[in-house]
């Protein structure tokens, strides 16, 4: 399978916990965007790296939330003292290029519950 | 401030019939538009997209309609199948950031 992968599919949290999402791109890809999904919305962009480095991180909270994506191995996605809103699905997607008309694929989300 | 709209949260369509699903948006900086559809517990599928310097995509089944002046796109999927049955997403960039409409949930019925 040579899609987005993206682990845990579920996780379970309780209140200042910490969460810790991961997603590999597609192979070929270097551009890794998050978004989030709140019931009955849309996705919400969150955050846009590139290999080791921040491009776009506008849409993510400034406290709590921290995104990465290293030279080697997985993007994670980290959610530090978790609370009840934190509860979502969170969905990585990978493209070749930035921009342009270049689709994002995206992974099939971790489901965030918090207890 | 939602700037790419779904009105119809939900659409039942017979069976060989036409699905037409709408999107609005209203920021003319936007040149990218992307349909995906999503089933339950699975992440977006990408289905088709259109640059803004065209107004019409065809793939198979799929069409998708460009009307910058009205800031209105559409896909139609025809014949429509029971394997349609989805919630269908549009999508907006003028960049890397797409954004998203709530979605419509589209049902076809045998």
């Amino acid at each position: 399978n040579a899609g987005v992968m993206q682990n845990p599919r579920h996780l379970v949290r309780r209140r200042g916990q910490e969460a810790r999402l991961r997603c590999s791109p597609m192979k070929g890809h270097s551009h890794v965007y998050w978004y989030r999904q709140l019931p009955e919305e849309g996705l919400k962009f969150m955050v846009y790296l590139q290999k080791e480095n921040i491009i776009d991180e506008s849409g993510m909270p400034k406290e709590r939330f921290s995104a990465e994506f290293p030279k080697e191995g997985p993007s994670i996605l980290r959610i530090q003292q978790v609370v009840r809103g934190d509860s979502a699905a969170y969905f990585c997607a990978s493209s070749y290029d930035r921009g342009g008309n270049q689709p994002q694929h995206f992974g099939d989300g971790t489901r965030l519950s918090i207890l | 401030d939602q700037q790419v709209k779904q009105n119809s949260p939900s659409l039942s369509v017979q069976e060989g019939r036409i699905s037409i699903l709408n999107c609005d948006y209203t920021n003319s900086m936007f040149d990218y538009f992307l349909w995906y559809k999503k089933y339950p517990a699975e992440g977006p599928t990408f289905l088709i997209s259109i640059s803004s310097i065209k107004d019409k995509n065809e793939d198979g089944r799929f069409t998708v309609f460009l009307n910058k002046s009205a800031k209105h796109l559409s896909l139609h999927i025809v014949p429509s199948q029971p394997g349609d049955s989805a919630v269908y997403f549009c999508a907006a960039s003028a960049s890397y950031k797409y954004i998203f409409g709530t979605g419509t949930r589209l049902k076809v019925l045998a």
